[in-house]
């Protein structure tokens, strides 16, 4: 069964860091490309980061970019979000999300259960 | 960046209803379309890829079609479990970008 649990989340101050990471087991992990999408309270989806297998290419939405650093370990299955300068409007719920193989490429098969981070003074 | 517009932003039906919802982008996609059933407090359901694609498991009422610049998402007799928010996402090589979101209510 595929299994992707995030953890980090928390409360911390504007201009802070955080780190993010996601277990991910039940599937070939080093395979796959791996992202991280958020959810403000009570807003819609956006994406945030993405990289793909063995790290080759990595790509960040324009809020995001300079600011947060997306990596993996394959040898530990585990997917992480370096965030600093955090600001108000990085307030939100961050999953973790495979993307699809296949015919079924660019689509979001699974998610994780998410982590809530909240920036505030 | 190719924007993506859902509309509408609110439906509202009653069990057994057909329902259609639209998403629109900002220039063609071709079918680099995906959909996705998300309730409060829980992490989005993908549904469709593809443009048109069912996802395995997911109950054949739900279509999706279109292509270029049009899409939409039908629910051909709603049941109770679908009500929820509905999302569009498109995806290029480098991106991800999601519709704004449309909420399904109980009539």
């Amino acid at each position: 069964e595929v299994q992707l649990v995030e953890s980090g989340g928390g409360l911390v101050k504007p201009g802070g860091s955080l780190r993010l990471s996601c277990a991910a087991s039940g599937f070939t992990f080093s395979s796959d490309r791996m992202n991280w999408v958020r959810q403000a309270p009570g807003k819609g989806l956006e994406w945030v980061s993405s990289i793909t297998s063995g790290g080759s290419y990595i790509y960040y939405s324009d809020s995001v970019k300079g600011r947060f650093t997306i990596s993996r370990d394959d040898a530990k299955n585990s997917l992480y979000l370096h965030m600093n300068s955090l600001r108000a409007e990085d307030t939100a719920v961050y999953y973790c999300a495979r993307e699809s193989r296949g015919v079924r490429s660019g689509s979001l098969d699974y998610w994780g259960q998410g982590t809530l981070v909240t920036v505030s003074s | 960046d190719i924007q993506m517009t859902q509309s509408p932003s609110t439906l509202s039906a009653s069990v057994g209803d057909r329902v259609t919802i639209t998403c629109r982008a900002s220039q063609s996609i071709s079918i680099w379309l995906a959909w996705y059933q998300q309730k409060p407090g829980k992490a989005p359901k993908l549904l469709i890829y593809k443009a048109s694609s069912l996802e395995s498991g997911v109950p054949s009422r739900f279509s999706g079609s279109g292509s270029g610049t049009e899409f939409t998402l039908t629910i051909s007799s709603l049941q109770p479990d679908d009500f929820a928010t509905y999302y569009c996402q498109h995806y290029n090589s480098y991106s991800y970008s999601f519709g704004q979101g449309t909420k399904l209510e109980i009539k």
